[in-house]
């Protein structure tokens, strides 16, 4: 069946360090992948996405490459803020298993210090 | 910005009571879903609703879980006889489009089953 495996957070950084949150897929088709924020209190967010292998997904300077040869999908920021503090999900979506299930990862808290 | 609502933020019930969660999706929406989200764990997919119809359900949603579209507006979640294993997030979603590329997730409500 189709997984998504995160890091364990939480994550703990300095303002203005470099973000990796690392992610990996198990799909039986060729699933699309997405990135979900969830700020304190809030719903999830759609961050990014990317549909087909080699697809590069960006938003709010965060972006995440599809990397289908390691079943990868790892988020990045250059410098991150202390208002990037929030759980952050990956997830993918396969037509194989049916076109509205999305199967998410355990979620990855940064925690961002000024 | 429409926004996907959900009422009560938090609910605790006893073992075996009946609960309805309640949501709102954004008004232009026809494809609505519910996930949950047991503390610690995955978010996972529960069922989708389209056309006043279920889409799609996973093994999670047995006989115990119905779904309704009571008016224009509301969706909701009823837990017909809870359990302790029932306590979780449960997160409403919904699309303009099939598939999971566009859901817009509301807040959560906390379940407490005691």
């Amino acid at each position: 069946g189709n997984s998504v495996t995160q890091m364990e957070g939480p994550v703990t950084l300095s303002e203005e360090a470099f973000l990796t949150i690392n992610c990996t897929y198990t799909a039986t088709g060729y699933p699309s992948l997405f990135w979900y924020v969830q700020y304190p209190g809030e719903g999830l967010q759609l961050l990014l996405k990317a549909t087909k292998a080699d697809d590069k997904g960006s938003n709010k300077g965060f972006e995440a490459t599809y990397r289908k040869e390691t079943t990868s999908f790892h988020l990045e920021k250059g410098s991150v803020q202390v208002s990037d503090s929030a759980v952050y999900f990956c997830a993918l979506s396969d037509s194989a298993t049916g076109y509205s299930t999305l199967t998410f990862g355990k979620g990855t808290m940064l925690l961002v210090s000024p | 910005e429409p926004e996907v609502t959900q009422t009560p933020s938090h609910q605790v019930t006893q073992m075996g009571q009946e609960v309805i969660l309640r949501c709102v999706p954004i008004s232009n929406h026809l494809y609505f879903y519910w996930y949950r989200q047991i503390l610690g764990q995955k978010v996972e997919f529960l069922v989708s609703f389209y056309n006043n119809e279920i889409s799609e359900k996973s093994e999670i949603f047995d006989d115990q879980f119905s779904v309704e579209r009571p008016d224009g507006s509301n969706f909701t979640l009823k837990i017909r006889s809870t359990k302790l294993e029932d306590s979780a997030m449960y997160f409403c979603a919904s699309s303009t489009k099939k598939g999971a590329h566009e859901q817009y997730f509301g807040p959560g409500t906390r379940l407490t089953v005691t």
